[in-house]
């Protein structure tokens, strides 16, 4: 089955500084990557995704790659906020509904004032 | 509109007992699916549900297992409970009518604490 791996599992950064997250994925019949992030307490709620036929998205201060050869995708944050401050988890999928999702372990991110 | 709900929020069993947890999708949603949360693992895929039928399954025991009604609401059973248990368990709606969302929306989830 499939395997995500992300790192790192801890990241801090200052308010201002660009924040990567990376994954690598072990399936290459995935073709859609989405990014949950989860606040404390709370439940996940998906940030942006990126399906297999395009190399890169944005959406304001997030962005995400995807290398379909090296099996890899990251998550970019620029100009981080303190509210930015959140466990972060990438996913893959090959469903064709993307309603079976395998996630990494999660990145928790903290951004400092 | 509403958004997934799930209960009990929180619940406490002993080793060997049995629960039951329940999740009501968004209105017009017809998968549901099922995730275990633990501070060590991360987010594990159960199962998931569509048209009361079990689309797909993960890697757990058989004593994980659930079941989905005509109204689309979930429940998911675990029996003989262990320590390893406990855990955060999530269940995400999708799929409105016969149509992917592209997005798991998620409950607030169930804490099941085994002592």
């Amino acid at each position: 089955g499939e395997n995500v791996e992300q790192h790192p599992s801890t990241l801090s950064v200052q308010e201002g500084d660009s924040a990567v997250i990376k994954c690598t994925y072990s399936d290459s019949a995935s073709n859609y990557f989405p990014w949950y992030k989860q606040e404390l307490g709370k439940r996940p709620q998906l940030i942006i995704d990126i399906r297999s036929n395009v190399g890169e998205k944005k959406d304001q201060r997030i962005a995400v790659t995807l290398n379909k050869t090296a099996k890899h995708f990251s998550l970019h944050i620029t100009e981080t906020q303190p509210e930015d401050s959140a466990v972060y988890f990438c996913a893959a999928s090959q469903d064709s509904g993307y309603s079976t999702l395998t996630f990494g372990k999660g990145t928790m991110l903290l951004v400092s004032p | 509109k509403a958004g997934v709900t799930q209960t009990p929020r929180y619940l406490i069993k002993t080793r060997g007992q049995q629960v039951t947890l329940s999740c009501s999708p968004i209105s017009g949603h017809r998968s549901v699916s099922w995730y275990q949360q633990t501070p060590g693992q991360g987010l594990q895929f159960l199962f998931e549900y569509f048209s009361e039928t079990q689309r797909n399954k993960g890697n757990f025991p058989g004593r994980f297992s659930g079941r989905q009604f005509s109204n689309s609401r979930s429940e998911m059973n675990v029996s003989t409970l262990e320590l390893g248990d406990s855990a955060l368990y999530l269940c995400a709606s999708s799929y409105f009518r016969d149509r992917p969302t592209g997005e798991l929306f998620f409950g607030e989830g169930s804490r099941l604490t085994v002592l």
